[in-house]
């Protein structure tokens, strides 16, 4: 099982702050990887497919990078409704995996 | 737009059977794969495994004795089938619907909250 790990696990930032999170997959995964946003009480919505794909209407200070086994989701100029956990997803081998979460809190 | 419902009990005893369906807005089954996540309160996401339009199905290994899925296209329904409940099957259950042919979800549905408890 490829196992993901965010970091960090939690940060409390202010708005307009750029906010950067991890993702490190235990195996190569090339580029599929996704991120996903959850607010509290929502379902989880797809920002970034294969990487660095920004997935239609997502705003565009959310951006993807990486390839091979590190990933960052980068959040230019924090607003206060990206408050939310963020977790990212790999779609490269079964059993298919989420990270731990990532919360952004706003200060 | 593709819109999911997903209904079940709500709440279920332990060693029961789980049965969960998810509605599909007319127009949106087609050539997609189905993936049912969980998530526990104040938890993670889990992959519980998916199907594709066909029937063919990959489970997580962690549930894939107890667990299977079916589509019905005639009824634009997707089910999940989880035996043998114990408490740590409480969570909320999505149904999700990925794009084109890939695996991961695009598309979520509401989420309905199962607990096991006697």
């Amino acid at each position: 099982e490829i196992v993901l790990t965010q970091s960090p696990d939690f940060q409390s930032v202010t708005p307009k702050e750029k906010v950067t999170i991890t993702c490190r997959a235990s195996l190569y995964i090339g580029t599929n990887l996704h991120w996903y946003q959850q607010k509290p009480g929502q379902s989880p919505r797809l920002l970034v497919k294969f990487a660095s794909q920004s997935f239609p209407g997502v705003p565009s200070r959310f951006s993807g990078r990486g390839s091979g086994t590190e990933f960052t989701l980068t959040i230019n100029s924090l607003e206060t409704e990206d408050a939310a956990t963020y977790y990212c997803h790999q779609s490269a081998r079964t059993p298919l995996t989420f990270g731990g979460g990532s919360r952004v809190e706003i200060k | 737009q593709v819109q999911l419902l997903e209904s079940g009990p709500g709440l279920v005893k332990p060693s029961d059977t789980l049965s969960l369906t998810c509605n599909v807005s007319r127009d949106s089954m087609g050539y997609f794969y189905w993936t049912w996540i969980r998530q526990p309160p104040g938890g993670g996401l889990e992959w519980v495994g998916y199907i594709f339009y066909d029937g063919s199905a990959n489970y997580n290994p962690s549930l894939e004795s107890r667990v299977s899925m079916s589509v019905d296209t005639s009824k634009n329904q997707v089910s999940l089938r989880l035996t043998s409940l114990t408490a740590a099957d409480t969570a909320i259950y999505y149904c999700a619907r990925g794009q084109n042919t890939g695996t991961f979800p695009v598309f979520w549905g509401q989420g309905t909250l199962v607990t096991v408890s006697s």
